[in-house]
């Protein structure tokens, strides 16, 4: 099964860029990934997938500041012009084999 | 639009039990993969259990013997049955849709089907606790 590895934190500066990364183990580099964002108190948000070769797919709503890509086993997710409604937790998330494994999440503090 | 509503969370004692109830809307839950994650105070999301397709269930370990999920047709509700309760289960509990999807040979080295959250409700907390 595979594990999804992300930065327990990052900060940026409000209007700037960010790219958060998780990284799939050893032998799972071929996998989809989604990515979640979840606002302090708030349930999670289904942002995009993104698939090994860097194409991703927004969900319903989300703006086209977030962007996704890859390389190798990482999976990014970007945040560009970054708002303070931006600051909130963020989690990948990958399925295998009828079972569903998460990143620990990167929190996210925009300056 | 698809809307998923939680509720039957509250205070139990360790080895009490409770059902939790997710009531969907703009999508019919006995067709599709319909799941249980939850979050613990100050931690990460944790996969709890699915439902997929006629009675297919799937369960974290940790959960496994302990939990039961459901699907209630006429009501369009999915359940979670938690007995044996234990104070680590302590949690916000969401319920989530999956949906499928499908990575081609020009996305991925071989082609594959798999299944990511999409849809996400608002969560029922729980409590284990004397």
């Amino acid at each position: 099964q595979p594990v999804l590895t992300q930065s327990s934190s990052a900060a940026a500066s409000l209007g700037s860029s960010v790219k958060l990364t998780c990284t799939l183990s050893s032998g799972h580099s071929n996998y989809v990934i989604a990515w979640h964002q979840q606002q302090p108190g708030r349930a999670p948000r289904y942002l995009m997938q993104v698939e090994p070769t860097g194409s991703y797919n927004r969900g319903s709503g989300v703006p086209d500041r977030f962007s996704g890509s890859s390389s190798g086993a990482d999976r990014y997710l970007t945040i560009s012009n970054l708002q303070s409604e931006d600051e909130a937790d963020y989690y990948c998330e990958t399925w295998d084999s009828n079972t569903w494994v998460f990143g620990g999440g990167t929190k996210l503090t925009v300056l | 639009e698809v809307q998923l509503v939680e509720s039957g969370g509250g205070l139990v004692q360790p080895g009490g039990s409770l059902r939790l109830s997710c009531a969907a809307s703009g999508v019919i839950v006995s067709s599709n993969y319909m799941s249980w994650v939850r979050q613990a105070p100050g931690k990460g999301l944790e996969w709890v259990s699915s439902a997929y397709g006629g009675d297919t269930t799937y369960y974290a370990d940790s959960v496994r013997g302990r939990f039961t999920i459901s699907r209630d047709s006429s009501k369009n509700t999915l359940f979670l049955q938690m007995n044996s309760l234990r104070p680590e289960d302590t949690a916000v509990y969401f319920c989530a849709r999956a949906k499928w999807g499908y990575c081609s040979t020009s996305s991925c080295l071989t082609s594959y089907s798999y299944y990511y959250m999409d849809v996400w409700g608002k969560g029922t907390t729980v409590t284990v606790s004397s």
